[in-house]
């Protein structure tokens, strides 16, 4: 099975922080990762998919970046509607993987 | 507009057995994957199972492999898990989520049922 090690698990940042969520497959995975945010009591909702693409309708300060082992999402300036969960999945094989999470808090 | 909207979940004993549904509109069912995905109570994200858009091609997550099985009628929109043998462990909601090789994985969800199992 692939692990997706997440980090950080969590993290305070202020309003128009840059912020940096990194996730690391055990073992390659080309670029076949999607990044989620998730807030309380709500569903996933996608982000990034195929490592860089962003959704549609997702805002552009939203990235995703990586290939192969190390991934990275990327929020250029933390808005308030961003303090969520954020997590990534690898769906290069199965059974398919999740990380750990990461919770963005306010700071 | 695509919509994903689960039922079946509630209250289990342990050894008990319950079937989730997920109704999905909105969009050609027949031509897409489709998986179902938990979430523990305070945990994170677990996926379960994995169906074909056909449904002759079905994987399973090892924890729950010989104890659910999922399955789909492309005439009804309709996606299933008969959950059986349930565990303390299995309590959590349950996600329905679409795949495609042109949407990749989990573009829509729907809003989650809870299993709870629980003397």
């Amino acid at each position: 099975d692939i692990q997706m090690t997440q980090s950080p698990s969590s993290l305070s940042a202020s309003v128009g922080d840059r912020v940096t969520i990194t996730c690391r497959a055990s073992q390659g995975i080309r670029n076949d990762l999607g990044w989620y945010q998730q807030k309380p009591g709500k569903a996933p909702k996608r982000l990034i998919f195929a490592a860089s693409s962003l959704q549609s309708g997702v805002p552009s300060r939203f990235s995703g970046s990586g290939s192969g082992t190390d991934f990275t999402l990327t929020i250029s300036s933390l808005q308030p509607e961003d303090f969520a969960t954020y997590y990534c999945l690898q769906h290069s094989s199965y059974p398919l993987t999740f990380g750990g999470g990461t919770k963005v808090e306010i700071k | 507009q695509v919509q994903l909207v689960e039922s079946g979940g509630d209250l289990v004993k342990p050894g008990g057995s319950l079937r989730l549904s997920c109704a999905a509109s909105g969009f050609t069912f027949s031509d897409y994957y489709m998986s179902w995905i938990r979430q523990a109570p305070g945990k994170g994200l677990e996926w379960v199972s994995f169906i074909s858009s056909s449904g002759s091609t079905v994987y399973y997550a090892d924890s729950v492999k010989g104890r659910f099985t999922m399955s789909r009628d492309n005439s009804k929109n309709s996606l299933y898990l008969q959950m059986n043998s349930l565990r303390a462990e299995d309590t959590a909601v349950y996600y329905c989520g679409r795949s495609s090789s042109w949407t990749y994985f989990f573009d829509y969800w729907g809003q989650g049922t809870l299993v709870t199992v629980s003397s």
